[in-house]
């Protein structure tokens, strides 16, 4: 069975850091191409970042570009988010799912049950 | 920036009833259209893929269409479980966009 394990959301101030966790089992986690996606309070759901099987290659919101960073250590089967000069726009419930396939620009085929990010003073 | 406007906004219906939620990418997405189910505190759930491909464990009331840039979802014989919020995406390019949304309920 698919499980994506989300953590690392927090109260957090306008300009610091944070930096999210999506720990994945049931699957050969290296094989797929990964995705953050974002859903604020009773909003719609926005795409943040994806990256490739290997890492090799990550895509970014322009909204985000320069202020966050998708990563992941393929031997912890684990996903990353490193957010940096948070926003309060950036307030939301942070996401990690999983390409349909081995491509990266596929559907989300399986979804964590997300974290939640509030950036307040 | 692909733009998909989604509409109803929301609609109410009976159990056993059909109903279709549209979705109109702003220019031509090649099919790449995804349709998931979001039920409150939950997170989404990939429903159908390729705009007409149905996920793995989906019942198959649930099935998608397009005509052109107009893509639907229809769900037939509703049944209680299928209240929920409905979602279409376009996976043809970064970034991925989704539709606003279709709450449905059920009466």
């Amino acid at each position: 069975e698919v499980q994506l394990v989300e953590s690392g959301g927090g109260l957090v101030q306008p300009g610091r850091s944070l930096k999210l966790s999506c720990a994945a089992s049931g699957f050969t986690f290296s094989n797929y191409g990964m995705h953050w996606i974002r859903q604020a309070p009773t909003k719609g759901l926005e795409w943040v970042a994806s990256i490739s099987p290997s890492g090799g290659s990550t895509y970014y919101r322009d909204s985000v570009k320069g202020r966050f960073t998708i990563s992941r250590d393929n031997a912890k089967s684990t996903l990353y988010l490193q957010m940096d000069s948070l926003r309060s726009e950036d307030t939301a419930t942070y996401y990690c799912a999983t390409s349909i396939t081995m491509m990266v620009l596929t559907p989300f085929a399986y979804w964590g049950q997300g974290t939640l990010v509030t950036v307040s003073s | 920036d692909i733009q998909m406007t989604q509409s109803p906004a929301s609609l109410s219906a009976s159990l056993g009833e059909t109903v279709t939620i549209e979705c109109l990418a702003s220019e031509d997405i090649y099919s790449n259209l995804a349709w998931y189910q979001q039920k409150p505190g939950k997170s989404p759930q990939l429903l159908i893929y390729d705009a007409s491909s149905l996920q793995d464990g989906v019942p198959s009331r649930f099935s998608g269409s397009e005509s052109g840039t107009q893509y639907s979802l229809e769900i037939n014989s509703l049944q209680s479980e299928d209240a929920a919020t409905y979602f279409c995406q376009q996976h043809h390019d970064y970034p991925y966009t989704f539709g606003a949304g279709t709450k449905l309920e059920l009466k």
